[in-house]
């Protein structure tokens, strides 16, 4: 089933915009983690936020997560043209039975045009 | 150098073969993953393993198998019980923890393409 899902499906900015992608997600979350995946190409990790955070930084990153709405964003600063890629979250329900495991969202196609 | 090396990264087949995607991990972790990744979508899970001789169906197991043997080692098999096998798949793992998923560490994938 899917947990999260991203809005909008595709983003289009010059360099130098900031991008703002949204996640919204369905049941109560261990943690919301954003990846980064180039095309063709394996996902990378770029941040985890859990339950009982708000707000996290990493470099050119903010995420927030608000619980009581059941939604992350991701932002992105000062965007570059490497940034292009598509960006996903993905939601850690935790079910102790059977071990915990990710769930992804269909991801934000980013474009960040020269 | 740390990491996942998945192989091959592109593989046919023709209908009706079994095939098998290798996943190899040097990162000492415990949890690996297999998800299957179709064109403009997120990825679905296939099957998941948090120790080694223990694993778990995912969202989409019909038609493939696993076997963790091996700490390193999570090959995932294609059969010919799957209808759709083309997509592009991904292996991940992550250190295991009891209550939730840490960082999930990504190979650079497998097309499959069915013929």
């Amino acid at each position: 089933s899917q947990q999260g899902e991203e809005d909008p499906q595709a983003l289009s900015i010059q360099e130098g915009e900031n991008a703002t992608m949204n996640c919204s997600y369905k049941t109560s979350i261990n943690n919301l983690q954003w990846y980064r995946q180039n095309s063709g190409r394996g996902l990378v990790h770029l941040i985890l936020i859990r339950s009982n955070e708000r707000e996290k930084h990493s470099g050119r990153l903010r995420v927030t997560l608000d619980t009581s709405k059941k939604s992350s964003s991701l932002l992105i600063t000062a965007s570059r043209a490497a940034d292009t890629a598509s960006y996903f979250c993905a939601t850690d329900a935790g079910e102790e039975t059977s071990g915990s495991r990710l769930t992804f969202g269909e991801g934000t196609q980013l474009t960040v045009n020269p | 150098d740390g990491g996942i090396t998945q192989s091959p990264k592109y593989l046919f087949r023709k209908e009706g073969q079994n095939v098998t995607l290798s996943c190899e991990q040097n990162l000492n972790h415990d949890a690996m993953y297999w998800y299957r990744q179709d064109p403009g979508q997120g990825l679905r899970l296939i099957y998941y393993s948090q120790i080694v001789n223990d694993f778990q169906k995912g969202d989409i197991a019909e038609g493939y198998s696993v076997s963790r043997e091996k700490k390193e080692s999570f090959p995932l098999t294609v059969t010919s019980a799957q209808k759709n096998p083309t997509a592009f798949y991904l292996c991940a793992s992550s250190r295991r923890r009891t209550r939730s998923t840490g960082e999930l560490f990504f190979g650079e994938g497998s097309r499959l393409t069915v013929l």
